[in-house]
């Protein structure tokens, strides 16, 4: 597609319940990042894909939080027992190449926890 | 940990006004970028600086890069109620793939 696509866009669930979020990055992009955007906040890194593999999770929160991408394309942010603490936009963004000179973002999903 | 200080965290300016936003750091950058994120929308990326001293123009927004690269400032001239929107500062490190964003500088202009 012509940009990244996240789903859904909005995700509402209860407390305990577990979570997936789903990004299609831009066709041929290689590296595909997901950031966590608090009210208030800049987004925060949670990892870093480069082909299939996490290049670097360092960011993920705690480990309820993991996140694949198979076939190096879509990827998807798999959050477990959700807490009210984890409600934030989810933010995926790709590039070319694994610089960081310039992401092109998704809209975000945001979830919100009950 | 290096961070970034944007300010002012708030700016509220009627159309016509020009206004300068700030991004500041004790560290200094390989590489920053300015994006614009609206209500329910990504941040999109606006420029990249990579030199110090360096000076970028898109259309009526002047970005420019401090010579000892560790804060830049983003000027609007004559602001329109269309430039409204979060104005978020992001580095990263010499080869590195992840950004640290500021908080950002909320604007809204005024009809």
């Amino acid at each position: 597609g012509a940009g990244v696509s996240q789903t859904p866009s909005n995700k509402v669930t209860e407390k305990g319940k577990y979570v997936e979020l789903r990004c299609d990055p831009i066709s041929g992009h290689t590296a595909l990042y997901w950031y966590r955007q608090s009210l208030g906040q800049g987004p925060e890194f949670l990892i870093y894909f480069q082909g299939t593999g996490a290049a670097d999770d360092s960011g993920l929160p705690n480990d309820r939080f993991f996140a694949v991408r198979p076939e190096g394309s879509v990827s998807t942010l798999k959050i477990q027992r959700t807490e009210r603490g984890d409600s934030a936009v989810y933010l995926c963004a790709s590039s070319l190449t694994e610089a960081g000179h310039g992401y092109t973002f998704g809209s975000g999903t945001r979830l919100t926890v009950v | 940990t290096q961070l970034l200080e944007q300010s002012p965290q708030f700016l509220s300016i009627q159309e016509g006004e020009n206004l300068t936003v700030y991004c500041n750091s004790s560290s200094v950058f390989s590489s920053l970028q300015w994006y614009r994120q609206e209500p329910g929308e990504g941040p999109v990326l606006l420029v990249t600086v990579v030199t110090g001293g360096e000076v970028k123009k898109l259309k009526r927004l002047t970005f420019q890069f401090g010579d000892a690269r560790k804060d830049s400032s983003l000027h609007i001239t004559a602001a329109q109620p269309g430039d409204t929107g979060l104005y978020l500062c992001a580095f990263s490190g010499a080869g590195s793939y992840q950004l640290t964003f500021g908080k950002g500088t909320k604007l809204s202009v005024i009809p």
